[in-house]
């Protein structure tokens, strides 16, 4: 177990729906990153939050927005979803800001759009 | 604990020529190794490796893993000045479903 957590483990939903997936980070730590993993495809940066901030700002569509609440947990909102969204999303956290800390992943979450 | 080491940490080549960037890692329940590409802030998803000796391209970019020896190279050829980035290799692990990233190689690309 690594320490964080992610929510729900897997969701399931229709073309056109909006979904908000949560994040909780290790105890400690001021980051958060997501990510997107389809197939086999490596993980594809999204957004990073550093200490309620946003950081750094990956491949993420206009349809998906994130933020990093004080408590320090984080959300992901997929909005307009296309089949094409269908994927795992992992969170990850680490103690600082830079992006070679070392990164510690949740379970993912896996989103399914039918 | 998990180490990821980058070489070298800082080059830079002429427009036209070939690099070689290295990654060795010493970790835990090896799952996969990922390379990423930084300009500015964020990293762009390069390659991910999973099998030894088994080559991947993507244009001028390809990359091999090699889990005997726990490296692997990524070759840019005919670098051009938008090559210019750091870059990252990451090992990807089982279990706590972990990934270490090494320092970085700061490639500089001149004209």
């Amino acid at each position: 177990d690594s320490g964080v957590t992610q929510t729900p483990k897997h969701l399931i939903t229709a073309t056109g729906q909006r979904v908000t997936l949560r994040c909780s980070p290790r105890s400690g730590d001021l980051s958060v990153y997501w990510y997107q993993q389809s197939l086999d495809q490596g993980l594809q940066f999204l957004i990073q939050y550093y200490n309620g901030e946003e950081r750094a700002k990956g491949n993420i569509l206009e349809r998906f927005s994130a933020q990093q609440f004080p408590d320090l947990h984080s959300e992901l909102n997929l909005s307009s979803l296309e089949l094409g969204d269908s994927a795992l999303y992992f969170c990850a956290s680490s103690v600082g800001g830079s992006y070679t800390d070392t990164q510690y992943f949740g379970p993912g979450t896996r989103l399914t759009v039918l | 604990e998990d180490k990821v080491v980058q070489s070298p940490l800082s080059l830079v080549v002429h427009e036209g020529d070939t690099v070689t960037l290295n990654c060795s890692y010493e970790v835990t329940n090896f799952r996969s190794l990922l390379w990423y590409k930084q300009e500015k802030k964020a990293p762009t998803f390069l390659f991910m490796l999973t099998s030894s000796g088994i080559e991947k391209k993507s244009g001028r970019l390809s990359s091999i893993l090699d889990k005997k020896e726990l490296f692997s190279i990524l070759n840019i050829t005919a670098t051009q000045t938008g090559d210019s980035a750091i870059y990252l290799c990451a090992a990807l692990t089982g279990g706590y479903q972990k990934v270490t990233f090494g320092t970085g190689t700061k490639l500089q690309v001149i004209p």
